[in-house]
């Protein structure tokens, strides 16, 4: 069973242009999050989201990041128009079910993506 | 809101020697706790939980015991390796409506020694 694959594992972009990271969950999984790891610091959640939903976004940046996740194909992480604070490792988790009371769902990390804005 | 302190980083140590990582947390609600580790260039994995008080999770001779009355969640492990080697970061759950955000410390960096 393929774990979460996340590609490409190392982005680079000038300053301006768009950036799109892209999320496979593991078989079997609906429910995806994206969180971003600045450099010497934990990750930080961006974004919660089912197939076709956006559950949670409060970590999302208001500007120029977006999130999807069709009902066929991988999350995609959209970054428009990116800066050199953006800049950083994203990381991919899923997990099976959908979080409920006092029950928590192990999330799956996949290896990142690494984005460099030169 | 929720927050994790792990302590600051970099560990370096001999093998053999003692581990502990300290963790402390700041919750509103009662979460779930975890340790995950990061080996250079892979994502994070799942080393050991704990969903309730006094709940000790354990795993690879990790241990690290939910302390409720001190609002912590130390590592400990009582010989490391080099294998060991890795980011470590300590984390919460929220439950209930907001348990599908993991709340991660900065981590601390470890270096096990020959």
């Amino acid at each position: 069973n393929a774990g979460v694959m996340q590609n490409p594992r190392h982005l680079v972009r000038r300053r301006g242009q768009e950036a799109r990271l892209r999320c496979s969950p593991m078989k079997g999984h609906s429910h995806v999050y994206w969180y971003r790891q600045l450099p010497e610091e934990g990750l930080k959640f961006m974004v919660y989201l089912q197939k076709e939903n956006i559950i949670d976004e409060s970590g999302m940046p208001k500007e120029r990041f977006s999130a999807e996740f069709p009902k066929e194909g991988p999350s995609i992480l959209r970054i428009q128009q990116v800066v050199r604070g953006d800049s950083a490792a994203y990381f991919c988790a899923s997990s099976p079910q959908r979080p409920r009371g006092w029950i928590h769902y192990e999330q799956y990390f996949g290896p990142g993506t690494r984005l460099t804005v030169t | 809101g929720n927050s994790v302190t792990q302590m600051e980083g970099p560990v370096t140590l001999s093998e053999e020697a003692f581990l502990t990582i300290n963790c402390t947390y700041t919750a509103t609600g009662y979460p779930s706790l975890f340790w995950y580790v990061q080996y250079p260039g892979e994502g994070l994995q799942l080393l050991l939980k704990a969903t309730k008080a006094d709940d000790k999770g354990s795993n690879k001779g990790f241990e690290a015991t939910y302390r409720k009355e001190t609002t912590s969640f130390h590592l400990e492990k009582g010989s490391v390796q080099v294998s060991d080697s890795a980011v470590y970061f300590c984390a919460l759950s929220e439950r209930g409506q907001g348990a599908q955000k993991l709340v991660f410390g900065q981590g601390t960096r470890l270096t096990i020694n020959p």
